[in-house]
């Protein structure tokens, strides 16, 4: 089983659309991160949420921790196919010394 | 500078190649990891170096094997490798390992490794 659920797993949207991708799970978390990775690329860290009901915006692209720091949701507006790629939130589990990645989210935005 | 790089990009070795893959960050980070992702996955932990000391070790194989020569650099030695271990190694670091609270881990573009 997945410590970290993200859906959809799959999203392909029209140029202009918003979406929002979630990250679930029943763990609490000490930060949450979301990285994107295109393909044969690694992973490039977009955010760190620490607290419960933070919200970060980032251009585009808004993040928020869930106040009980179990969730996370990344909404993009207006996307655009520089978009395009794989999403992945990580979350860090208190006193554990690696990251626990989420199942990803592969968004397609097409032109 | 909050780049770690990586060498190769790409490899392709047969089953009895010894090789092995680098990782090199700057930024005084004292903890590097290495994962493998296979494709369409996420990456997957396999080993987490703390101050050039391995702490963690996800049940990898033993032809699997990592070095950190300093605080600096981290290498995974290659050996007796099968196909099923094609896959993209991401090295990671973060500016310490234990314990995480709210370390941000960066990544590497990876070696794509593919076993003939």
């Amino acid at each position: 089983t997945q410590l970290l659920e993200q859906s959809p797993q799959f999203l392909s949207i029209q140029e202009g659309e918003n979406l929002t991708v979630y990250c679930n799970s029943s763990s609490v978390f000490s930060s949450l991160q979301w990285y994107r990775q295109e393909p044969g690329e690694g992973p490039v860290l977009l955010v760190t949420v620490v607290t419960g009901g933070e919200v970060k915006k980032l251009k585009r692209l808004t993040f928020q921790f869930g106040d009980a720091r179990k969730d996370s949701s990344l909404h993009i507006t207006a996307a655009q196919p520089g978009d395009t790629g794989l999403y992945l939130c990580a979350g860090v589990v208190p006193g554990a010394n690696n990251l626990f990645f989420g199942t990803g989210t592969r968004l397609t935005v097409i032109p | 500078d909050t780049e770690v790089t990586q060498t190769p990009k790409h490899l392709v070795m047969g089953m009895t190649n010894k090789k092995s893959l680098k990782c090199e960050q700057h930024m005084g980070h004292r903890a590097m990891y290495w994962y493998k992702q296979k494709a369409k996955k996420p990456p997957e932990l396999m080993f987490v170096y703390s101050y050039e000391k391995l702490s963690i070790n996800e049940s990898v194989p033993s032809r699997f094997s990592p070095e950190c020569p300093n605080s600096s650099l981290l290498n995974l030695h290659l050996h007796a490798l099968q196909p099923e271990d094609s896959a993209l190694y991401l090295c990671a670091s973060s500016l310490k390992a234990h314990p995480i609270l709210i370390e941000t881990q960066y990544f590497g573009p990876g070696t794509r490794l593919l076993v003939l």
